[in-house]
């Protein structure tokens, strides 16, 4: 079984510089997350998606970034415009979803914001 | 919201020698609290988990403790290895009818010396 998948791996912008994050979950899959993790610290969630509906955005802030999920598989995660302290790295993670909540992480992005 | 505190930072231990990392939590509605094990550049790994259901649960060399009362919850690992070498996280989350995302703590950097 793949698992999850995210592309890219590495990514180097100039500030003000709009970027985007792709991820591919575990297949049947019907639960994506975005987290971001910042150098020596744990991830922090940035939304949740069940199938094609975000239904935690609390922590996303929404006045630079934008997420979906069309279809309910795929996801994108945007940077528009990208500052400095959004250099991290960009984890998409996925679970089975109801009642089963493990979940399963992708390599990540690593953004550099310059 | 919840908030995930754990200790120590950074563990140094004899190889053979027992681990332990120790995690508290706020919210008394989370219900399910995994450790993921993150080698450096690689995405976080689940390596066990536990429900608030269940006190007390062991795979091979890894065990996890949880007291709900006291909303705390404990890594052990036995005959350590210089593989176990990596930063530790835990996380909790309330998955009663969906998985939420989760909440980590900042991470135990475990250093197995030879």
């Amino acid at each position: 079984e793949a698992g999850v998948v995210q592309s890219p791996r590495y990514k180097i912008i100039e500030k003000k510089q709009p970027v985007a994050f792709w991820c591919n979950p575990i297949s049947g899959h019907n639960t994506l997350y975005w987290y971001l993790q910042n150098l020596g610290q744990g991830p922090e969630l940035l939304i949740r998606y069940e199938n094609e509906e975000a239904v935690d955005d609390s922590q996303l802030p929404k006045d630079r970034f934008s997420a979906e999920r069309l279809k309910g598989v795929d996801s994108t995660l945007k940077i528009q415009p990208a500052e400095l302290g959004d250099s991290a790295v960009y984890l998409c993670a996925s679970s089975p979803g109801l009642f089963a909540d493990t979940q399963y992480f992708g390599p990540g992005t690593r953004l550099t914001v310059l | 919201g919840e908030n995930v505190e754990q200790h120590p930072s950074t563990l140094s231990v004899q190889e053979g020698d027992s681990a332990v990392i120790k995690c508290t939590y706020s919210d008394s509605a989370s219900n399910y609290f995994p450790w993921y094990k993150q080698e450096l550049g690689k995405r976080p790994q689940l390596i066990i988990d536990i429900r608030s259901n269940v006190g007390e649960k062991k795979d091979q060399r890894i065990a996890v403790t949880l007291n709900k009362t006291a909303k705390h919850f404990s890594l052990h690992i036995t005959e350590t290895q210089p593989e176990d070498s990596a930063v530790y996280f835990c996380a909790a989350s309330n998955s009663g009818g969906g998985a939420d995302g989760l909440t980590f703590g900042k991470g135990t950097h475990l250093i197995i010396q030879p």
